[in-house]
């Protein structure tokens, strides 16, 4: 298996405009994590979902942020729009049940000039 | 409630011993940990599930005490590979999301 992929692993854009960040999970996995890590905060649990139904989203940080998974394999987490404290790696990782181990994706570093 | 970490950074020579505790303020049901490597993602280390029990993996070894609410992650002879920043990470209930730690920094050198 490839692992969880993540798109784009880079991204700059600047204020106001809406980004999109985009997550496949390892198949057969039925939970989905989005994590934001900047220094000042560490790992941060945005969100998840089992079966592709959010399950809690009380870390998303504001109404500017929405995530959606529409089937099992792809997951999109959208800001709109984007502020430069958005500026963070944002990690998806995806696991087998929970508690059970989570595989991380390598991440997408976000600039917001 | 995000668990607390000690000490924040640790810094060995090859072949030293270090121990990072984890702690939380609530009832834990698991704790997890994983290891950061400078610019890539976490990588799952161990999962302790209430009861007690310890784990080892190589010369990597956790332990749990669900009565005090901590985990304390024992590195033995340690290697250059084991530099990075590890994570505990800990859940209240089954089926709760992991709250990560704000993690401890170990550097070691030859």
């Amino acid at each position: 298996d490839a692992g969880v992929i993540q798109s784009p692993r880079h991204e700059v854009t600047e204020m106001g405009q809406e980004v999109t960040l985009r997550c496949k999970p390892i198949s057969g996995h039925d939970y989905l994590f989005w994590y934001r890590q900047t220094m000042m905060r560490g790992l941060e649990l945005l969100i998840y979902f089992n079966n592709n139904v959010p399950i809690d989203d009380s870390g998303m940080p504001e109404d500017r942020f929405s995530a959606k998974m529409p089937n099992a394999s792809f997951s999109t987490l959208k800001i709109q729009p984007s502020e430069p404290r958005d500026s963070a790696v944002y990690f998806c990782a995806s696991s087998f049940g929970q508690p059970n181990e989570q595989f991380f994706g390598p991440g997408t570093r976000l600039t917001v000039l | 409630q995000q668990p607390v970490q000690s000490p924040q950074a640790v810094i060995l020579r090859e072949g030293e011993d270090a121990v990072i505790n984890c702690s939380s303020s609530k009832a834990l049901y698991s704790v997890h940990w994983y290891r950061q490597k400078h610019g890539e993602a976490p990588v799952f280390l161990m999962i302790l599930l209430k009861g007690g029990e310890q784990k080892g993996h190589d010369k990597i070894s956790a332990s749990f005490n669900e009565k005090k609410q901590q985990s304390s992650l024992y590195l033995t002879a340690s290697q250059l590979s084991y530099s990075g920043t590890y994570f505990c990470g800990t859940t209240g209930e089954a089926g709760t999301a992991l709250i990560f730690g704000k993690g401890t920094t170990l550097s070691v050198s030859s």
